[in-house]
């Protein structure tokens, strides 16, 4: 089965940093990718996907992610984050093995500090 | 313009009851899933269907079943409820493919179980 693995629990950051959340899985087969943002009190949203094409995808709010095939990896970044990205953000995979499922990492809480 | 909804925002229950958390879906999807979030663990799969009638187990089915008779409506059960199922529930749906859809989430239950 996949697993996926993002790296940091946590990140604070002060407005205008550029932000970088890892993501990692495990299956060497084809997948399809996604970042989805939970805005405090808010329900999970789509922030961008990948399933075939150009590498590097571009997703809402500035949001940009790669697909780092060798690597097993589809990073999420952002030039220049602001107080309103304060968020919970969730990369997840859809393994063609794996029918309807999509696996879920653990989540990464970003605060964006003003 | 709320696409999936669950009944409930929040609940309080009392260890032992039988508790039903309902969602419902106007997208005409075909699967349906229900995952618990807890801190530091993500999204973790409970059960889902991808037909009416039809249920597969997820990653963490003890102690919950489901029920799927409409194909717009997906419930969650708590047999008996105790306070380690304290937790936050989501209802999500998704085309029969969902890899380049991805899935569609509700707002979300947050029980307590006391």
């Amino acid at each position: 089965a996949q697993s996926v693995s993002q790296h940091n629990h946590h990140v604070i950051l002060s407005e205008a940093a550029s932000l970088e959340l890892g993501c990692n899985y495990s299956y060497g087969g084809t997948v399809n990718l996604f970042w989805y943002v939970q805005y405090p009190g808010q329900h999970l949203q789509l922030l961008l996907k990948y399933f075939s094409g150009d590498p590097l995808v571009k997703g809402i709010k500035g949001f940009e992610a790669e697909f780092i095939k060798s690597k097993f990896s589809f990073n999420l970044r952002k030039p220049s984050v602001q107080w309103s990205d304060t968020a919970e953000y969730f990369c997840a995979v859809n393994a063609e093995n794996a029918g309807n499922m999509l696996t879920f990492g653990g989540g990464t809480r970003l605060m964006v500090k003003p | 313009d709320v696409k999936v909804t669950q009944s409930s925002r929040y609940l309080v229950k009392r260890t032992g009851e039988k508790v039903f958390l309902e969602c419902v879906q106007d997208m005409d999807h075909e699967n349906m899933f229900w995952y618990r979030q807890d801190p530091g663990l993500g999204l973790r799969l409970i059960y889902f269907s991808y037909d009416v009638k039809m249920k597969e187990k997820g990653d963490i089915p003890e102690g919950y079943s489901v029920s799927r008779e409409k194909k717009e409506r997906f419930s969650l059960i708590l047999e008996s409820a105790s306070t380690n199922q304290t937790s936050m529930y989501l209802c999500a749906s998704s085309r029969r493919a969902p890899g380049s859809y991805g899935y569609t989430f509700g707002s979300g239950t947050r029980l307590t179980v006391v």
